[in-house]
């Protein structure tokens, strides 16, 4: 199994407070992900980032940030969580190599906004 | 606008039955598609196709691409009850290094 810890891997919080989400990875690879996934919707890209302190928006960043200020560590930021928020987010990471480099995936952190 | 499409949502089949699922995309850019497996908890992966017509074959799975035309399909033979899941398709783009995922098909194997 890809090295990868999700943390926590459950919570519940209430609307307007903070979260901060934490990826950490073992494998030294290039790329990390932060991806919801929603009934109805499949698995969603928030944010990637493509080296430290590099990092890019995907189709659903609004209310959400990242930071990657060292290889290992990817973190995913609810400034101000909401209701709509309340999902299973999961980490992913990709060593980028073009024929191989598939994405293997953390074992989700849920998240309850009441 | 990049995307993946499954068929079917939903498929309810017997053990011992064959099964076909479905993944077409219009992705720009596109690196190669990429087959998983979810059973209530993190996706793992099953396959990484790159090339059209060559198929890559694991045990009673199977997959093969076709570019051409933009699809994939993942055959499953003899079915178990193991292999209730929801399988998902994704399309790894060279921009970016992104990959597009497919809101999935959710397998059913009644014993």
């Amino acid at each position: 199994d890809a090295g990868i810890t999700q943390s926590p891997r459950h919570k519940v919080t209430e609307t307007g407070t903070p979260v901060t989400l934490r990826c950490h990875q073992t494998e030294n690879h290039r790329y990390m992900y932060w991806y919801r996934q929603d009934p109805g919707h499949g698995l969603r890209l928030i944010h990637y980032s493509y080296g430290v302190k590099d990092t890019d928006k995907g189709e659903v960043s609004d209310g959400y940030s990242v930071s990657r200020s060292k290889t290992e560590d990817f973190l995913l930021t609810l400034e101000s969580a909401t209701s709509s928020q309340t999902s299973v987010y999961f980490c992913a990471i990709s060593s980028g190599t073009p024929n191989t480099g598939e994405l293997f995936f953390g074992e989700g952190s849920r998240l309850t906004v009441l | 606008e990049d995307k993946v499409v499954q068929s079917p949502l939903s498929l309810v089949v017997h053990e011992g039955d064959t099964v076909t699922l479905n993944c077409s995309y219009e992705v720009t850019n596109f690196r190669s598609l990429l087959w998983y497996k979810q059973e209530k908890k993190a996706p793992t992966f099953l396959f990484m196709l790159t090339s059209s017509g060559i198929e890559k074959k694991s045990g009673r799975l199977s997959s093969i691409l076709d570019k051409k035309e933009l699809f994939s399909i993942l055959n499953i033979t003899a079915t178990q009850t193991g292999d209730s899941a929801v399988y998902l398709c994704a399309v790894k783009s060279n921009t970016g290094n992104q990959f597009y995922f497919g809101t999935g098909t959710s397998l059913t194997v009644i014993p």
